[in-house]
Parts: C-alpha cells; structure tokens; sequence
C-alpha cells in the first residue's frame, strides 16, 4: 500500500531552535508538496517540486523556512529559527507525473512551538 | 489573489440524511475541482474531484454538483452516516500551474445516529 510517509509526526521544541520535517513521497512520483494547516488560515501551500527542481515556494517566509529535495525519495521543510507562530500541523503530499492530478497527503508533522 | 470560499463552516445532519456542503471560485482559470476528507489526526485523503466540463460527479453517496457560469460547486452526501462525521475541503488547481491546490476552509461535519 504506497502512501507518503512524513517524520518526525510530533515534534515540540522551543523558540529559537532548527526544525527539520521530513518526507518520503511515494514511489515514482515526481511532484511534491508541502502544506500547512492552522485553525486560522486553513490549508495552505509552503512550496512544491517537480523532479526535485524548486517550482514555487512563494508561500513560505524566506527568511527562516527552506525546502528541499536531496533526493527523489526524501523532501525537507527547515525552519529556522522557530517561532510559536510557526506551531501549526505540516503536511506533504506528492503527485504521479502522468495522467493524474490526485495529490495524496501524508499524516503530518504537529509541530509546537514554545 | 486566489480564493476559495466554502459553507457552511459545519454542519450536524442526522443519520441517513444529505449533507450539502457549497463552495464558490474566483479564477475562471481553475480546471480542477476535487475533495477532500479528513479525519481528525489526518491527513486530507481525496474524496471525489470534478473537471469543468461536466455539470456533475457521483461516486457511490457522494455527488459533486458543478455550476460553471456562477463559478459554484458543491458536495452532496447522501445517506449520510456516522463514519461520515470529518472535516470537508474544497479546493482548486489550475494544470498550468502546476496543479497547486487552494483550498476553502473546510467544513466540519457531524453525523448523528
């Protein structure tokens, strides 16, 4: 059963510190997506590759978040340094390069920030 | 700006009864409707998703209902039941944007036995 996998699922830490998600994307899929989810403002896309290549991460503060793609098999979302702002549920989804626009989600990262 | 808009923000629905969930677009330029559910702890899982070239999608209890001139779609469940009980997201994308999903602020629905 292919589904992305995404680590640490919780993680709290406090302001200042460097946090680092992880994702695994499913097998074969090229494209991959980063969200974020807070009561507030909902759902809301960080950044997205394609064959690992930075298409758009206008939704992310550059100061402080990065994304990246060091493989095909593995993205990562840094921020650093942290702020309480920052503490929201982020999630990854990736999405086949042929013939489908489904975007499958993985379960999260919680991430609190003190 | 690009925009979602979705209602209600919840709903409670009786077993057995239809949920209908609205939501509306800006972008004549969106050509992907699709929806998502999501249970608490979880990721957005689709539902079911439309193109704006059919007027409207079933699968099993669950119908999308797509309205191209008012730039409306919207979620019907019917036979609702208590394993129903989510969190409901619209969302957009538009191909030549690399299919990024915007989504409405979800509805929270409720399925009383």
């Amino acid at each position: 059963d292919a589904r992305v996998t995404q680590t640490p699922r919780h993680k709290v830490t406090e302001m200042g510190q460097e946090v680092t998600m992880r994702c695994q994307p499913i097998l074969g899929h090229n494209t991959v997506f980063w969200y974020r989810q807070t009561m507030m403002q909902g759902l809301e896309l960080l950044a997205y590759f394609r064959n690992r290549a930075p298409l758009d991460d206008s939704g992310m503060p550059k100061d402080r978040f990065s994304a990246e793609m060091p493989d095909a098999t593995l993205a990562t979302l840094k921020i650093q340094p942290s702020e309480p702002r920052d503490s929201a549920v982020y999630f990854c989804a990736s999405r086949s390069g042929t013939g489908t626009d489904t975007q499958y989600f993985g379960p999260g990262t919680r991430l609190t920030v003190l | 700006q690009q925009q979602v808009k979705q209602s209600p923000q919840s709903l409670i629905v009786q077993k057995g009864g239809i949920s209908i969930i609205n939501c509306a677009y800006e972008n004549t330029a969106f050509d992907y409707f699709p929806w998502y559910q999501q249970f608490p702890g979880k990721g957005p899982a689709l539902l079911i998703a439309i193109r704006p070239d059919v007027s409207e999608k079933k699968e099993g209890r669950f119908t999308i209902s797509f309205n191209k001139s008012a730039k409306q779609f919207s979620l019907h469940i019917m036979d609702s039941q208590p394993g129903d009980s989510a969190t409901y997201f619209c969302a957009a994308s538009r191909g030549a944007a690399g299919n990024k999903l915007t989504f409405g602020g979800g509805t929270r629905v409720l399925v009383k036995p």
